[in-house]
């Protein structure tokens, strides 16, 4: 079944460790994005993607890094993890053109930093 | 920068009433407008969407009506059940690409 996949789906982890969310969609979508969401709250975006060897930063400032090697593939990647790093994050993918630009989510990793 | 405000930012109605949230977006080049609903631990899903072309659209119990001059959109639920409960969230393109502003949600709560 087409869908987007985020493991893990929780982490927690201690001060200073390095640590990659992983992202994967079978939608064959070009276009894929990173949220930053905290529970209940507004969606930040931190990065986007829209295609193979395309990164931007997005609107939230973000020390993290994001690398597109395959389509279907949008690794997360924090060097060394901080407490005001603990939020949830949400990985999503949309269509290439105008007529089908819904973006649809993955189920989110939740991060805790102590 | 641009934004998108969200009111109200908690909704409380008995089940059978209305619902109502209202966006307004800052940018005049946004051309696509979503809405998501959020449940307690799960995904945003897309509900309903629209486009800057359309000033209304209409999908079973729940519609969204576009106003481009006023910049602002609003999300209507009509017959609300138990079940539509959740955190709902308006998004308004960048511009004309593919990103997305979010507002900061409105949690509706349908009491039975």
């Amino acid at each position: 079944e087409a869908d987007i996949y985020q493991t893990p789906r929780y982490l927690v982890i201690g001060t200073g460790k390095k640590i990659t969310l992983e992202c994967s969609q079978t939608m064959g979508h070009d276009k894929m994005y990173w949220y930053q969401q905290d529970p209940g709250m507004e969606l930040h975006l931190i990065h986007y993607s829209y295609g193979v060897n395309s990164t931007e930063k997005g609107d939230l400032s973000s020390e993290s890094t994001v690398s597109r090697i395959r389509t279907e593939h949008f690794p997360l990647t924090l060097e060394s993890a901080r407490p005001s790093h603990t939020s949830q994050y949400l990985c999503a993918s949309s269509e290439g053109d105008r007529a089908q630009e819904t973006q649809y989510f993955g189920p989110g990793t939740r991060l805790l930093v102590l | 920068g641009e934004n998108v405000e969200q009111h109200p930012s908690t909704l409380s109605v008995q089940e059978g009433d209305s619902a109502v949230i209202k966006c307004t977006y800052s940018d005049s080049a946004s051309n696509y407008f979503p809405w998501y609903k959020q449940e307690l631990g799960k995904r945003p899903q897309l509900i309903i969407d629209i486009r800057s072309n359309v000033g209304e659209k209409k999908d079973q119990r729940i519609a969204v009506t576009l106003n481009k001059t006023a910049k602002h959109f609003s999300l209507h639920i009509t017959e609300t059940q138990p079940e539509d409960s959740a955190v709902y969230f308006c998004a308004a393109s960048k511009g004309s690409s593919y990103k997305l502003i979010f507002g900061s949600g409105t949690r509706l709560l349908v009491r039975p």
